[in-house]
């Protein structure tokens, strides 16, 4: 079935130690988000690729990157964890001013 | 910038009726749309409304207000499954959700 996967659903790391989450997806569209959700909070966008064009939320720390080096895959890296990165980390694609199609997310959890 | 309310927590019955409002002032509006999310899991999509007016879909409706500012989500016959989070999310270029409202249906 088509769908957004999420690797790892469950990520712990050290404070300071940089971590990738991985984002696929095999709807073929255009734009993929990362966004961050923190408990009973709403998910916060990070950033979004439309296509290859990077776009970064302006409130987003520089503390985090991300990489699609094609269509299908993107990544999310954080060069040095910090306590209050804890989150959900949610994926999601779609097409331009369409729904999302969220993956099952990432729980990263900061020690 | 962008500001969308909705309420915290609902609580209903099985079998009953919910409605969740929404309303937001957002810098441009290219649609809203509803996900559900239960604990733990990603957003699903539930509705999208771009025109005024009441979107259907089984037990779920969406209903819009452009000129208000306003949505509800209409929640039929509740089941313990729609215990959940419920996001308002208005499209203006980018997703900008609301905080959710949970909804805890008792039997």
């Amino acid at each position: 079935d088509a769908m957004v996967i999420q690797n790892p659903r469950y990520q712990v790391t050290q404070f300071g130690k940089p971590v990738t989450l991985s984002c696929s997806q095999t709807l073929n569209h255009n734009v993929m988000y990362w966004y961050q959700q923190k408990s009973s909070q709403a998910p916060k966008l990070l950033f979004h690729y439309y296509d290859k064009d990077f776009n970064n939320e302006a409130d987003t720390p520089d503390n985090f990157q991300s990489r699609r080096p094609n269509t299908s895959f993107c990544f999310l890296d954080i060069r040095s964890p910090g306590l209050g990165d804890a989150a959900m980390y949610l994926c999601a694609t779609g097409l331009p001013n369409n729904e999302q199609f969220f993956g099952p997310g990432t729980r990263l959890t900061v020690l | 910038g962008q500001n969308i309310d909705q309420p915290t927590e609902m609580t209903a019955t099985e079998g009953a009726i919910v409605q969740i409002n929404c309303t937001y002032q957002t810098s441009g509006f290219n649609g809203l749309f509803w996900y559900q999310q239960h604990a733990g899991e990603a957003p699903t999509f539930l509705s999208y409304n771009v025109l005024d007016g009441l979107e259907e879909k089984g037990r779920f409706s969406s209903f819009l207000s452009r000129s208000k500012g306003y949505s509800y989500l209409l929640l039929k016959e509740l089941q313990m499954k729609d215990s959940a989070s419920y996001l308002c999310a208005v499209n203006d270029y980018k997703l900008s959700f609301g905080a959710g409202t949970t909804v805890t249906v008792r039997a």
